[in-house]
């Protein structure tokens, strides 16, 4: 099984900060690589797949980058609506893993 | 709209079962296939099963093989997961979850998710 980690575990930020999320999988995933948002007491939504693609509906403050076994999850200018948990998952072979989660929280 | 709608969680004994059942609404649904995620109290996501969109192709986590069976009726627009002998780690809330793709192995992403229904195995 593909085993996926990411770091930090959890971060603290202010408005307007340029935030980044790393994710890493055991082995190459090529870019097949997904990031999920989850909000306290909320289902989780899908953010980007296919490393940088963003879901529809997703702000531009938002982007991907990475292949092979490292990514990248970059929120330009961090807005309070945008702490919450993310999470990446690998859908290159199955079964789909998730990485453990980055908390984002305010400062 | 897009709704997937969870059902079926309990509090349920060590060793019991449970049936959880998943209304999905807005989509073609045979077309896609069908995962079913778990999220343990406070801890990450854990993809738990996969089904594809024919439901001839059925996928598991090592950690429920043998004990959970996913299937679907694509007439009634349903996708359920028959969860067998459980342990005090299957303490979760199960979402279902829809796929970009029709099968489990073309490199998807879960788009649409539901609010979940809760297992709780204690005695």
């Amino acid at each position: 099984d593909i085993q996926m980690t990411q770091s930090p575990s959890s971060l603290s930020a202010s408005v307007g900060d340029r935030v980044t999320v790393t994710c890493r999988a055991s082995q190459s995933i090529s870019s097949y690589l997904n990031w999920y948002q989850q909000k306290p007491g909320k289902a989780p939504e899908l953010l980007i797949y296919a490393v940088s693609s963003l879901q529809s509906g997703v702000p531009s403050r938002f982007s991907g980058s990475g292949s092979g076994t490292d990514f990248t999850l970059t929120i330009s200018s961090l807005q309070a609506e945008d702490f919450a948990t993310y999470y990446c998952q690998q859908s290159h072979s199955n079964p789909r893993t998730f990485g453990p989660g980055t908390k984002v929280e305010i400062k | 709209e897009i709704q997937l709608l969870e059902s079926g969680g309990d509090l349920v004994q060590p060793g019991g079962s449970l049936r959880l059942s998943c209304a999905a609404s807005g989509f073609t649904f045979s077309n896609y296939a069908m995962s079913w995620v778990r999220q343990a109290p406070g801890k990450g996501l854990e993809w738990v099963s996969g089904i594809s969109g024919s439901g001839g192709s059925t996928y598991y986590a090592d950690s429920v093989r043998g004990r959970f069976t996913v299937s679907r009726d694509n007439y009634k627009s349903t996708v359920s997961l028959l969860v067998n002998n459980l342990r005090a780690e299957d303490t979760a809330l199960y979402y279902c979850v829809k796929d970009h793709c029709g099968s489990m192995t073309c490199p998807s992403r879960f788009d649409y998710w539901g609010q979940g229904t809760l297992v709780t195995v204690s005695s």
